[in-house]
């Protein structure tokens, strides 16, 4: 079955960079597009950008700056990566899969001052 | 950027209440806007896409409707289980953006 699961540090100190991986299963990375989406506690959700099945990547423009998304299709992995952290980029981190229907688990990651 | 405005931002209901929120777009979006469901402590749902178009396995009491700016999502027969925050998105335009969210508590 489809699965997406989000992983890497729940703490990061401002100004550092924030790695992230989502390791997806049950579909290709070829077939299908991965979106990276947040939500800082309490608030809604961010569109922060998606990669196509064919490599291609869109950005949100507020973020386009920090924000770089890659992937490593043989090991079925997605990757986020954003820089100069800042404590309002804390936020539970959501990969899914385009256009929708299946959604990781998440990842709370705190950016500490 | 698109600017999804969702109304109300709450809602109190009761069980068996007819339910009806609103998302309006800045601009026209075509009939790409997606409704989600987020309960507390959740990832987000898939409930609607492409404004009308119910997601496999969602109950037919959640409907979608509109084109354009003006979006409408209703819960015909509201259930305990549907107390949530509902939120819009449109995919229309880079970057696609979502709603403020409609959060359905208890009367």
């Amino acid at each position: 079955q489809v699965q997406l699961k989000e992983s890497g540090p729940v703490l990061v100190q401002a100004s550092e960079t924030l790695s992230l991986t989502c390791t997806v299963s049950g579909f290709s990375l070829t077939n299908y597009g991965v979106i990276w989406v947040r939500q800082p506690p309490g608030k809604g959700l961010e569109w922060m950008g998606i990669i196509w099945r064919n490599g291609n990547t869109d950005y949100n423009s507020a973020l386009k700056s920090r924000l770089s998304i890659n992937r490593d299709t043989s090991k079925s992995q997605v990757f986020l990566k954003m820089n100069s952290l800042q404590t309002d980029d804390t936020a539970i981190y959501y990969c899914t899969r385009e256009r929708g229907a299946y959604w990781g688990q998440g990842v709370m990651v705190t950016v500490s001052s | 950027d698109i600017v999804m405005t969702q109304s109300p931002t709450s809602m109190s209901i009761s069980v068996g209440d007819r339910v009806t929120m609103n998302c309006k777009a800045s601009q026209n979006v075509g009939s790409n806007v997606d409704w989600y469901q987020q309960k507390t402590g959740q990832s987000p749902k898939l409930l609607i896409y492409k404004a009308s178009n119910r997601y496999t396995g969602v109950p037919d009491r959640f409907t979608g409707s509109g084109s354009g700016t003006d979006f409408t999502f209703t819960i015909s027969n509201m259930q305990a289980e549907d107390l949530a925050v509902y939120y819009c998105m449109q995919s229309n335009s880079y970057p696609w953006t979502f709603g403020g969210g409609t959060k359905l508590e208890l009367k």
